[in-house]
Formats: structure tokens, sequence, C-alpha cells
């Protein structure tokens, strides 16, 4: 059964620091999907990776796939308090998502 | 282009009851997937529905239960609650299921059911 695990759990980060939010998956997919959430909210799509090397940014957030480490990692430069949110990784089975534990990222003025 | 929708937004029940809740899925789709998401943890799969059939079932005992209509709008029942289905559950639709065509699933607002 495919298993998704992320880490760090929980990420306390001061503004203007970079860090990378690990997401790794126990079988082959050659999708993965990173979401974004605020309390109390629903997932807001952050990138969508569909093939080995996917290299993704958006503004202070980089999303990159290596299908044969079955490894993607979320890389957040210069964070700003605006990024305070908890991030999870989804990879794609059959016809489902199977997410990770999600990575709560506190970021610190 | 209209999204994923869900209703109702919140909802509270006692231990025992039964609830529906609902979904319609986002224009173009013919594929609907739920989840359920309990206080800090990630969205676990519960089932997805294609041509009002279920296609595929998470780990969810039989009281979890749904349809799907012809205009591809879905229902999730779940009797007898118990207090551990408190959980925000999140609809995503997405085009023609079980193929091998890149087809993102797209997720509503939610909705978050309290049980006591």
């Amino acid at each position: 059964e495919l298993k998704v695990e992320q880490n760090p759990l929980f990420l306390s980060m001061q503004e203007g620091k970079n860090y990378t939010i690990y997401c790794n998956y126990s079988t082959t997919s050659d999708r993965l999907y990173w979401y974004r959430q605020d309390p109390g909210k629903s997932l807001e799509s952050l990138f969508v990776l569909l093939s080995n090397g996917a290299v993704k940014q958006e503004g202070r957030l980089m999303a990159s796939l290596d299908t044969k480490a079955r490894l993607s990692t979320l890389h957040i430069t210069a964070a700003v308090h605006d990024l305070s949110a908890t991030y999870f990784c989804a990879v794609a089975g059959t016809y489902k998502y199977i997410f990770g534990t999600g990575t709560r990222l506190k970021v610190l003025a | 282009e209209t999204g994923v929708t869900q209703s109702p937004t919140h909802l509270i029940k006692t231990r025992g009851q039964q609830v529906t809740l609902r979904c319609s899925s986002q224009s173009g789709h013919n594929t609907v997937s739920w989840y359920q998401q309990a206080l800090g943890q990630g969205p676990q799969f519960i089932f997805q529905y294609y041509r009002e059939e279920e296609n595929g079932r998470g780990n969810f005992p039989p009281r979890f239960s749904g349809l799907q209509f012809p205009n591809y709008s879905s229902e999730l029942n779940v009797n007898a609650l118990e207090l551990d289905d408190s959980a925000l559950y999140l609809c995503a639709s997405n085009k023609e299921a079980g193929t091998s065509v890149y087809n993102e699933q797209f997720f509503g607002p939610g909705t978050r059911l309290t049980v006591l």
C-alpha cells in the first residue's frame, strides 16, 4: 500500500530564512501534488508535478520531484509571515490521492 | 466555469444520528471522490464514484455510503454517527476516472461535521 511521509511535522522559522520540506513515498507514482491549508479552510493547490525532474516555482515556493528516489521537496526562500499554514503533499494512486501527514509551518517575525 | 461546491458548510449532530453531505462537481467532471480530514491529520480517502457506481473505497466501515446522480453530483451518508466522525469532509471532482490521462482532482470548500 502506498504510504507518504512528510518531514518535519512542525517547522518554526524566522522571517527571511530558507527551509525545505520533504515528502517521501513508498511506491512508484509520477504524479505528486502540493497543497496549502489554512486553519479551518479547504486545500489550496500549489503545485502539480507530473514527471521525474519536474521543478515548479511560484513566488517564494519551489517544488521538485525525483521519481527514482520517490522524493519531492518544497523549498521556501526568504520566508514571510503570510506563508504560515499547513502544507501537504499528496501522491496519486490509481484513483485516489494519498496524503502526507502535513507540515505545520509557523513563520516568526 | 463553476468549481466544486459542498453543502452544508457546518453541521452539528449527536452520536447515533445519521447525516447526509452533498457535493456538486466542477463543470465537465464526471468523477467524485470523498475524503475525511480529522483535526491535525491529512485527508483520508473514503470512496470514489464514477458513472454512478463506487469506483474504489478506502478503509472506512459500511456505515459510510454514497451516491452519485446522473448530473454527477454526489452524496456522502454516514449512519450511526460516532464521536470520531467529527472531521472536515472534502469532496473532489475530476474528469474520467481510472485512465492514464492526467486528471487532477479539484477540491471543494469542505463540510465541517461535529458529532456531540
